[in-house]
């Protein structure tokens, strides 16, 4: 079946810009977290979405960052006024949560690059 | 803080040597573990994984890992690796009281032909 989507692949902003980063996760996965790859940081968990629940918000780094998930689906991810910084690759992954498996499917990732 | 750690940040062997990728964890209690791979310009895919029972665990590509608690760590291993083999490799736990994966630095594994 499809696997984790994302969108759009290469992003190349200015400084100071927001930007929207898309991520549609496997059909019926309840679960979708957002990470960001960067070099020297590795890899970060930034926030996480379960169902009606409220998110974990725990790994955004700033309040320039936010997410939010539509009908239990698909997820944005904003970043406002970006910094250079800000330059990764964002990674969404979805999970079913039947059973304890609680495994994680990671999508190509955006490649944000901020001039 | 929870935290994994790599310890090999590159490792560049030969086609048929043995591999083993280091991987320490820093959690109390119940422990998730993982081992993604990350090809050349593909997504992380599970490579493997440890919930619980046997501590030796089997994964795809030949693959395995031992989860030794009294070490806190979970190794990978491979008998004899192919060049395709190359790639970066990334351990991850997660607490069974938490959402979110940890992962480790990565391990950039280069295997010569």
């Amino acid at each position: 079946g499809a696997g984790v989507s994302q969108s759009p692949s290469n992003k190349v902003t200015e400084k100071g810009k927001d930007v929207e980063l898309r991520c549609d996760p496997i059909s019926g996965h309840t679960a979708l977290y957002w990470y960001r790859q960067s070099l020297g940081q590795g890899l970060e968990f930034l926030i996480y979405f379960q169902g009606n629940s409220a998110p974990d918000k725990s790994g955004l780094p700033s309040d320039r960052f936010s997410a939010e998930r539509t009908g239990g689906s698909v997820s944005t991810l904003t970043i406002q006024r970006t910094q250079q910084e800000d330059s990764a690759v964002y990674l969404c992954a979805s999970s079913s949560r039947s059973g304890r498996t609680y495994e994680q499917y990671f999508g190509p990732g955006t490649r944000l690059t901020v001039t | 803080a929870q935290s994994v750690s790599q310890h090999n940040h590159h490792v560049i062997l030969s086609e048929a040597a043995s591999l083993e990728l280091g991987c320490n964890y820093s959690y109390g209690g119940t422990v998730n573990l993982f081992w993604y791979v990350q090809y050349p310009g593909q997504h992380l895919q599970l490579l493997l994984k440890y919930f619980s029972g046997d501590p030796l665990v089997k994964g795809i590509k030949g693959f395995e890992a031992e989860f030794i608690k009294s070490k806190f760590s979970f190794n990978l291993r491979k008998p004899s690796v192919q060049w395709s083999d190359t790639a970066e490799y990334f351990c991850a736990a997660r607490n069974n009281a938490g959402n979110m994966l940890t992962f480790g630095g990565g391990t950039r594994l280069m295997v010569k032909p």
